[in-house]
């Protein structure tokens, strides 16, 4: 059973320019969050996607939009990016929208934006 | 504003002892409690939860307990091991237009000396 998988790994862009991060969901989920976590902090939870729609979205202004596939894997949209946006940059997938304790995480993107 | 608060950044704790770590939250309509486990270079692990309508769920080492009336919730690890040295993040479950999210507390460094 393959794990939740993103790439890239680590990533620099400068102020202005757009991103695109990527997620493989773990076999069998259907369901994939993203959360933004900033140094020393917590992640906060950007939004979730559940059969290919947005399914519940965080404090994130729209700048910040997403996609899921039909095979369940899932992009994160950056436009517009800001110094504030240099960040980790977690996905995590579970088997229905409502798990609770079924959230796998990947091992995040690091974004920094210079 | 911070629902989930984690106020010690790092604990220290000798191997074979117990490692206590805490977490408050200010938000009553949080239905399940969660401790992630993280270590650099990899994505959070889940390692225990327990329902808002329990006061303690036992699995292993692992021991959360959960004071509703204080909104506390405290994970005990006995005995401490040197594999227990990582980032804990304590995280609250509320359901957000038809998704659940997670809301991170900022973590706490644990480090298990010999």
């Amino acid at each position: 059973e393959t794990g939740v998988t993103q790439s890239p790994t680590h990533l620099i862009k400068t102020r202005g320019q757009q991103v695109t991060l990527r997620c493989s969901s773990q076999s069998g989920h259907n369901t994939v969050s993203w959360y933004q976590q900033a140094l020393g902090q917590g992640p906060q939870f950007i939004f979730q996607y559940y059969r290919e729609e947005e399914n519940g979205r965080g404090n994130f202004p729209p700048r910040f939009s997403g996609l899921q596939f039909p095979n369940y894997s899932s992009e994160l949209n950056v436009n517009a990016l800001e110094l504030d946006d240099s960040a980790l940059y977690l996905c995590a997938s579970s088997l229905r929208p409502s798990s609770y304790n079924e959230q796998f995480f990947g091992p995040g993107t690091r974004l920094t934006v210079l | 504003d911070q629902q989930v608060k984690q106020n010690s950044p790092s604990l220290s704790v000798q191997e074979g002892r117990i490692s206590i770590l805490n977490c408050d939250y200010t938000n009553s309509m949080f239905d399940y409690f969660l401790w992630y486990k993280k270590y650099p270079a990899e994505g959070p692990t889940f390692l225990i939860s327990i329902s808002s309508i329990k006061d303690k769920n036992e699995d292993g080492r692992f021991t959360v307990f959960l004071n509703k009336s204080a909104k506390h919730l405290s994970l005990h690890i006995v005995p401490s091991q040197p594999g227990d040295s990582a980032v804990y993040f304590c995280a609250a479950s509320v359901g957000i237009q038809g998704a659940q999210k997670l809301v991170f507390g900022q973590g706490t460094r644990l480090t298990i000396n010999p």
